[in-house]
């Protein structure tokens, strides 16, 4: 079964900063797809970017990027120049590929609590 | 265009009672997916539908079922429920398997 771990509960950054949330994740598969979710407090839960696997090239979405490292199963998030609004629980998270039977099901990393500092 | 809406946002009820949340996917959408959420545990999937059938199935016990309809909403349903159930059930939906889910705001449920 697929994994993903963040490892940093909580993170904190000063407003117009850059930051970078971390993300791994174990499996056997070798096509797959990974998000960030980003989950304010208001509890509504939003896609942030989107990853395929099988893209060599890492997804940025404006001021949202990722570093994606099949090889090394890591997929981060870097956030650049923090805006109070970025203040959030962030997710990580992991799908198989449609040929895998065709499971809409995400697994959830436990999430990192990001706090923008102004 | 509508987001993902989810009744009611906000529900108490106590050990042994029955529960059933409602979803109702954007419009056009046809799969419908739950998950759980609690501080303990994170985020769970609970079951996915898709043109009515059911396709995937979490880890969870026989209490927790649910059911899409012809119109692509879709409820699900906790029998005798437990303190332990007491978490934010979210709902989403994406246009066809394998697109971009979109959540709703999630029903509040408390067991007391």
């Amino acid at each position: 079964a697929q994994t993903v771990t963040q490892s940093q509960p909580e993170m904190s950054v000063q407003e117009a900063e850059t930051v970078t949330l971390s993300c791994t994740y174990d499996t056997s598969e070798s096509d797959y797809y990974l998000f960030w979710y980003k989950q304010p407090p208001s509890r509504q839960m939003i896609l942030v970017i989107r990853q395929e696997a099988y893209k060599q090239q890492n997804a940025t979405e404006n001021r949202f990027s990722v570093n994606f490292q099949k090889a090394a199963k890591s997929f981060s998030l870097k956030i650049s120049d923090s805006q109070l609004g970025d203040a959030a629980m962030y997710f990580c998270a992991y799908r198989s590929p449609e040929t895998q039977g065709g499971s809409e099901k995400l697994v959830f990393g436990k999430g990192t609590k990001l706090t923008v500092n102004p | 265009k509508a987001g993902v809406t989810q009744t009611p946002r906000y529900l108490i009820k106590t050990r042994g009672q029955q529960v059933t949340l409602s979803c109702s996917p954007i419009s056009g959408h046809r799969s419908v997916s739950w998950y759980q959420q609690t501080p303990g545990q994170g985020l769970q999937f609970l079951f996915e539908y898709f043109s009515e059938t059911q396709r995937n199935k979490g880890n969870f016990p026989g209490r927790f079922s649910g059911r899409q309809f012809s119109n692509s909403r879709s409820e699900m349903n906790v029998s005798t429920l437990e303190l332990g159930d007491s978490a934010l059930y979210l709902c989403a939906s994406s246009l066809i398997l394998g697109y971009e889910q979109y959540f709703g705001p999630g029903t509040r449920l408390t067991v007391t």
